[in-house]
C-alpha cells in the first residue's frame, strides 16, 4: 500500500510554455501533500503544502504565481510551473501523507525530471 | 547555517565492510529524525526512524543524540545493493515538515 505516483516522468518543453505535474496518491486519501524540488547535488526543498479544498501553502521565496498548486480531491494534487525557464529545470517530487495531516509519514513519488530548453 | 547538514562524502568500501556517517541538525526543538536512501535519480525511500534510545533494523544502526544534535547510522556488511545516497531528515520543530540534508553517498565495490 501507500502508492504515490506522478505524472509524466520527465518532459522537455521550451522557455517560455507551461507544465502541468500531476501527483497521485492511488491506494489511499491524502488530505495534505507536499512538493519539492531537488537539484542536482542538493537536498529535497519544500516548495509548498498542498492542502485538499483550500488554497496551498508556500515556502518563502516560492513564487506562488509561478508554481500554482491546486488539490481538487482527497487523491490528486497538480504542480503547474508557469511560464517556464531554463532555471526551473530542476526534479520535481511530491509526497503525500497517510490522511492524518503533516505528521503522518509521508510516501513520496517517483518524481518528474523537467528541462527547460 | 543549514538545518540538516551532512558529509557529501563519497565513501568507498568493499563489500563486507562497516560504514558509519554523521548528521548535524541546527534546531534542537526538532522532534522526528529519519533516514531515507535515494538512488540515483530516484525519489528518496524511508529507510528507517531514528529514536533516542537507538534503533537496529537488519544490518543498519541508527543514533541520536540529542545533546549534540547529531544522528548517525551505521552500515554492518555492506552489500553492493547499499549503494545510494543516504538522507538524514528532521521534521521542523514549527510545523513537524520534514527537512532534508543534502545526502551523503556511498559506494560499496566488489
Amino acid at each position: 500500500g501507500a502508492v504515490v505516483s506522478q505524472h509524466p516522468s520527465w518532459v522537455i518543453c521550451k522557455s517560455g510554455t507551461s507544465v502541468k505535474i500531476e501527483c497521485r496518491s492511488l491506494d489511499f486519501q491524502a488530505t495534505t501533500m507536499f512538493w519539492y524540488r531537488q537539484f542536482p547535488k542538493q537536498s529535497l526543498m519544500l516548495m509548498a503544502t498542498s492542502n485538499e479544498g483550500s488554497k496551498a501553502t508556500y515556502e518563502q521565496g516560492v513564487e506562488k504565481d509561478k508554481f500554482l498548486i491546486n488539490h481538487a480531491s482527497l487523491t490528486l494534487s497538480t504542480l503547474t510551473v508557469t511560464s517556464a525557464h531554463p532555471e526551473d529545470s530542476s526534479f520535481y517530487i511530491c509526497s503525500a501523507g497517510g490522511g492524518r495531516g503533516v505528521t503522518d509519514t509521508q510516501y513520496f513519488g517517483p518524481g518528474t525530471r523537467l528541462t527547460v530548453l | 547555517r543549514k538545518e540538516v547538514e551532512q558529509d557529501p562524502g563519497p565513501f568507498n568500501v568493499p563489500e563486507g565492510a562497516t560504514v558509519a556517517f554523521n548528521c548535524t541538525y541546527s534546531n534542537s526543538a526538532s522532534q522526528s529524525f529519519f533516514w531515507y536512501r535515494q538512488d540515483c535519480r530516484k525519489e528518496p525511500k524511508l529507510l528507517m526512524s531514528v529514536y533516542s534510545s537507538g534503533n537496529e533494523d537488519g544490518r543498519f544502526t541508527a543514533q541520536l543524540n540529542r545533546a549534540s544534535q547529531y544522528i548517525s547510522l551505521l552500515i554492518r556488511d555492506s552489500k553492493l545493493s547499499d549503494s545510494a545516497t543516504y538522507l538524514c531528515v528532521v521534521t521542523r520543530s514549527n510545523d513537524y515538515k520534514l527537512s532534508f540534508g543534502a545526502g551523503t553517498t556511498v559506494t560499496v565495490r566488489a
